[in-house]
């Protein structure tokens, strides 16, 4: 059972346009929502992270959408970059056991 | 650059061959875990430990599968009869907290089993 769920699969956008990325979980307890992105041959870095106690959370062009009663979050990328092209990750986890549950990610194109 | 070390970047073992990864985590990071990233890049959580104590583990009944991290010594993941379906990016991360799960990956290491 796939406990956090992503979707698209793929996305390509034009440079300049807004990227939105999706992702839901099963879990209600979790309380934790990491986003990591991922380049071709190297690791996954955190990028933007939220808890509950927000809907929103922004830094720079990257901004989390929390809806907690739907379970969904999105990532939304404005003003897209071609050094945006990654795998991005959306994650979720219980704040005090530590472990990541990650979904299958969204290999995300920007066309320049 | 990752501050967490893993050794070696890759392996190649054939079916039946013992396959040892090592990661050093990030300086004062007492939290270690381990994931396989297979090549439709799904994560599988394997183990994570809280300085030299187990925290979490995946039911490893194969008994294929062991890690430790001792103290004073780099921690390591063990496969000890490589199969064909092991073959995948082992990732080792580390977290500053034993909870706040921030976790700051190495470059992994990549088994090939051929």
């Amino acid at each position: 059972q796939q406990q956090v769920r992503q979707s698209p699969q793929s996305l390509t956008v034009w440079e300049g346009e807004t990227a939105i990325l999706n992702c839901s979980y099963e879990d209600s307890t979790f309380d934790y929502f990491p986003w990591y992105w991922q380049f071709p041959r190297e690791s996954p870095a955190l990028l933007i992270a939220i808890r509950p106690v927000s809907n929103k959370k922004e830094d720079g062009r990257f901004t989390i959408f929390f809806n907690k009663r739907e379970k969904k979050l999105s990532l939304h990328i404005t003003d897209s970059q071609p050094g945006d092209s990654a795998t991005y990750f959306c994650a979720a986890s219980l704040y005090n056991q530590g472990k990541l549950i990650f979904g299958q990610g969204t290999k995300l194109s920007i066309k320049p | 650059n990752s501050k967490v070390i893993q050794t070696p970047r890759y392996l190649v073992k054939g079916q039946g061959q013992k396959a040892k990864m090592r990661c050093i985590p990030e300086k004062g990071h007492p939290v270690v875990f381990w994931y396989q990233q297979n090549k439709n890049n799904e994560f599988k959580f394997l183990i994570n430990f809280q300085n030299q104590e187990v925290l979490q583990q995946i039911d490893m009944t194969e008994k294929r599968f062991s890690a430790e991290c001792p103290s004073n010594s780099p921690c390591s993941l063990e496969i000890q009869s490589s199969e064909a379906g092991d073959s995948a990016l082992y990732l080792c991360a580390s977290s500053p907290t034993g909870t706040g799960n921030t976790l700051y990956f190495g470059e992994g290491s990549r088994l090939i089993v051929v």
